[in-house]
C-alpha cells in the first residue's frame, strides 16, 4: 500500500543548530502538507504545495523556517537556527489534486524533533 | 476563520462500553468535518469525514459521527470500545469545496480503554 514517507522519525539537535526533514509524498500526488504538532496540541498546517510551488505558507515563521520542494516531488522543511520551542512532531500530507473530489490528505508517521 | 473545540481532553471508559467525542466548531462559512486518530508517535489516519448528503456517517472501526448543523456539532461514537481504540482522536474542518488537506485540528481528545 502506498504511503507518505518521512525521515528521520526522531531527531534531537542542539539549540540554534540548523535541521532540516524530508518527505516523500504518495507517487502521483500533487498537493503536499506540512503541518506541526505541539504536544497535547491538535496540528497546525505551516505549509502547502501545489506541485512545486506554494500554495499557502501563511503560518510559516519565515525568520527561521523554509520549506522547498523543488522538482514537485519530495520536499524538504528546514529550520535554522532551531530554538527550544521548535519541539514538535513534524507531519507532511499529500493529496492526489488540490480542488475537486480527490483531495484527501493521507498523513507521513512524522519525525519527533527534540531541541535541546 | 474556522475553528474547532473538542469539548474533552481525555475520557476514560471501559472495554465493551459506548462512547461518544465530542466535538463542535465555528465557521463563517460551509466546512466538511473529519475525525483522525493518531497512536503515541505515529501520525494521523482517516476514521470518518462528512462532505455532504447523510448526516449519518460511517467509518473504519466501527467508528460513526453525526453531523448536526443546527448545533454545529460532529460528534463520534462507537457502541463498543476495545482496548486497541485506545489513542489520540481529533476533529478537523476544512472549507467546503476547498483542498480537504488544508485543515483546522482540535486540541484532541485521549481516549483510554481500561480492561
Amino acid at each position: 500500500e502506498a504511503e507518505v514517507a518521512q525521515s528521520p522519525r526522531y531527531k534531537i539537535t542542539e539549540k540554534s543548530q540548523a535541521v532540516a526533514f524530508w518527505c516523500d509524498p504518495i507517487s502521483g500526488h500533487a498537493t503536499l502538507y506540512w503541518y506541526r504538532q505541539i504536544l497535547g496540541q491538535g496540528p497546525e498546517l505551516l505549509v502547502q504545495f501545489q506541485d512545486e510551488s506554494v500554495v499557502d505558507d501563511s503560518q510559516l515563521p519565515k525568520d527561521r523556517f523554509s520549506a522547498e520542494r523543488l522538482k514537485g516531488v519530495d520536499s524538504t522543511l528546514k529550520i535554522q537556527p532551531a530554538e527550544l520551542g521548535d519541539s514538535a512532531m513534524y507531519l507532511c500530507a499529500s493529496s492526489l489534486a488540490f480542488f475537486g473530489e480527490n483531495t484527501e490528505a493521507f498523513f507521513g508517521q512524522g519525525t519527533r524533533l527534540t531541541v535541546v | 476563520a474556522q475553528s474547532v473545540t473538542q469539548l474533552d481532553s481525555q475520557v476514560p471508559v471501559f472495554e465493551e462500553a459506548p462512547v461518544e467525542l465530542r466535538c463542535n466548531y465555528s465557521s463563517s462559512v460551509s466546512v466538511y468535518l473529519f475525525w483522525y486518530v493518531q497512536y503515541p508517535n505515529q501520525g494521523l489516519q482517516l476514521l470518518l469525514k462528512y462532505l455532504s448528503g447523510s448526516t449519518l456517517v460511517k467509518g473504519i472501526n466501527g467508528f460513526e459521527a453525526e453531523f448536526n448543523k443546527s448545533q454545529t456539532s460532529f460528534h463520534l461514537r462507537k457502541p463498543s470500545v476495545h482496548i486497541s481504540d485506545t489513542a489520540e482522536y481529533f476533529c478537523a474542518v476544512s472549507e467546503e469545496g476547498g483542498s480537504q488537506g488544508n485543515l483546522i485540528f482540535g486540541k484532541g481528545t485521549k481516549l483510554s480503554v481500561k480492561p
